[in-house]
C-alpha cells in the first residue's frame, strides 16, 4: 500500500522568498513521484515528476524537487516566491510496475501556498 | 490537444436523484482515470479504464456508482440515488499509456441537498 503526507496543510512566505514544500511517501515498492499544483475551481496541472535517475527534478514556473529515499522526502522549492505561485498543491505517488509508471496515483492531503507582498 | 473535458461544470441535485458526468478525454489517450475530491483533500481514486476496458475500481465507488467508456472515447460517471455525502469535485483525467502523466480536467463540481 502507498500513502503521501504533505506537512503543513498551509504555508505562507512573502514574495521573493524561499518556497519550500514538504512531502513524504510511504510505498513498499520504488515509486514514482509527481508534484502537482491546483488553482481555484480548476484541475491539477503536473509541475514535475520523479521516475528514476536524477533525483534533482526540475519543473515548470522554477519549481524543482529532490528525491530523497533515505528519508521518503520529496520536498518541492522554489527560490523566489512569485505572486502567481499562489495555489494549493499536491504530492502524489504511483509505483513502479515492470519499469514504469503504473498510471493510478495516491494523493496527499494538499498544501496551500499563500504569498503576501 | 484540447485538453481533458468534463462537463457539466456544476451539477445541483437534490438528495435521491440519479446524475451523469461526462468526461472527454485528450483524443489519442487511451487510459481515463475517475478521481474524487472533497473540500480540504487530495484525490481519491474511483476507477480506471484502458480503452473501453474497466481496470479497476475503488471501494470507493459503492454500488450507486457506475462508469462506463464505450468504444474507448468518452466516459461516464453516474450517481444513483445521490446523498449528501456524494457532495464533491469529481475529476477525470487521461493519459497516453502506462508511465504517461495524467492530464486532469477541470472537474464537475456536485452538490447534493
Amino acid at each position: 500500500a502507498q500513502s503521501v503526507t504533505q506537512l503543513g496543510s498551509h504555508v505562507s512566505v512573502s514574495e521573493g522568498a524561499l518556497v519550500l514544500l514538504r512531502c513524504n511517501y510511504s510505498s513498499s515498492v520504488p515509486p514514482y513521484l509527481f508534484w502537482y499544483v491546483q488553482y481555484p475551481n480548476q484541475g491539477l496541472q503536473l509541475l514535475l515528476k520523479y521516475t528514476t535517475g536524477a533525483t534533482l527534478v526540475k519543473g515548470i514556473n522554477g519549481f524543482e524537487a529532490e528525491f530523497k529515499k533515505s528519508e521518503t522526502s520529496f520536498h518541492l522549492t522554489k527560490p523566489s516566491a512569485h505572486m502567481s505561485d499562489a495555489a494549493e498543491y499536491f504530492c502524489a505517488v504511483s509505483y513502479n510496475a515492470g519499469g514504469t509508471s503504473y498510471g493510478k496515483l495516491t494523493f496527499g492531503q494538499g498544501t496551500i501556498l499563500t504569498v503576501h507582498p | 490537444d484540447t485538453g481533458v473535458s468534463q462537463n457539466p461544470r456544476h451539477k445541483i441535485t437534490k438528495r435521491g436523484q440519479n446524475v451523469t458526468f461526462r468526461c472527454d478525454p485528450i483524443s489519442e489517450h487511451n487510459r481515463l482515470y475517475w478521481y474524487r475530491q472533497t473540500l480540504g483533500q487530495g484525490p481519491e481514486f474511483l476507477t480506471y479504464f484502458q480503452n473501453e476496458a474497466q481496470l479497476e475500481k475503488s471501494r470507493l465507488l459503492s454500488d450507486r456508482f457506475s462508469a462506463e467508456r464505450p468504444k474507448g472515447s468518452f466516459s461516464t460517471l453516474e450517481i444513483q440515488r445521490t446523498e449528501q455525502g456524494d457532495s464533491a469535485m469529481y475529476l477525470c483525467a487521461s493519459s497516453l499509456a502506462m508511465g504517461s502523466p495524467l492530464h486532469f480536467g477541470n472537474g464537475t463540481r456536485l452538490t447534493v441537498t
